[in-house]
């Protein structure tokens, strides 16, 4: 089925431990973004991407880096997890007409 | 700085009753504004959406939004709520190339 896809869904850390969510997208588009969900909080923007090659911050950046190094994937990584990383993370990648699509989310857990 | 607040953390009503979810924002200059809904252990999805127009916009499920620019309110609106309705609420708003997410607000459904 077309859309976002995140890897992986779900992913448990020990603090200080590193990792990648990969995000992928298959409706070429240009615009895609990282969201942490927390209880309460709603959705914070973490990074985003206007297009390949760019990156730029959101609400929340630190603690992460992100790349583009290609059109369809977004990464998200994480060089030193702390337990306040502890989220749900969604990406999410909006139409031209700026509906955003959101995958699947990845449940991270750092002990 | 961009901002969306949502004042009601959570909401209980009766079936039937009339629902309205309060969405005000602060952004400078053009903005596009959205409601999200989020069933449990699903990701977000598109209600509706407003652009430029009509300051009434309908959107699925019966709902519906009005966009009062002097109040910088975009507030969410059913006339009759059914139990299926219980999920959880996001306003958002984009302003060039950033979507900003409200903090949500917790609709419970009583049958």
């Amino acid at each position: 089925n077309a859309g976002v896809t995140q890897t992986p869904k779900f992913r448990v850390l020990k603090t200080g431990q590193s990792m990648t969510l990969l995000c992928a997208q298959d409706m070429n588009h240009e615009y895609m973004y990282w969201y942490r969900q927390d209880p309460g909080m709603g959705l914070r923007l973490i990074h985003y991407s206007v297009g390949e090659g760019t990156t730029a911050k959101g609400e929340v950046p630190d603690g992460y880096n992100v790349s583009r190094l290609k059109k369809q994937n977004f990464l998200l990584g994480l060089e030193s997890a702390a337990p306040s990383q502890t989220s749900v993370y969604f990406c999410a990648s909006p139409t031209s007409t700026g509906e955003l699509f959101f995958g699947e989310g990845s449940r991270l857990t750092v002990l | 700085a961009q901002s969306v607040s949502q004042h009601n953390h959570h909401v209980i009503l009766s079936e039937a009753a009339s629902l309205e979810l309060g969405c005000n924002y602060s952004y400078g200059g053009t903005v596009n504004l959205f409601w999200y809904v989020q069933y449990p252990g699903q990701h977000l999805q598109l209600l509706l959406k407003y652009f430029s127009g009509d300051p009434l916009v309908k959107g699925i499920k019966g709902f519906e939004a009005e966009f009062i620019k002097s109040k910088f309110s975009f507030n969410l609106r059913k006339p009759s709520v059914q139990w299926s309705d219980t999920a959880e609420y996001f306003c958002a708003a984009s302003s060039a190339s950033k979507i900003i997410f409200g903090s949500g607000t917790r609709l419970s459904i009583r049958p």
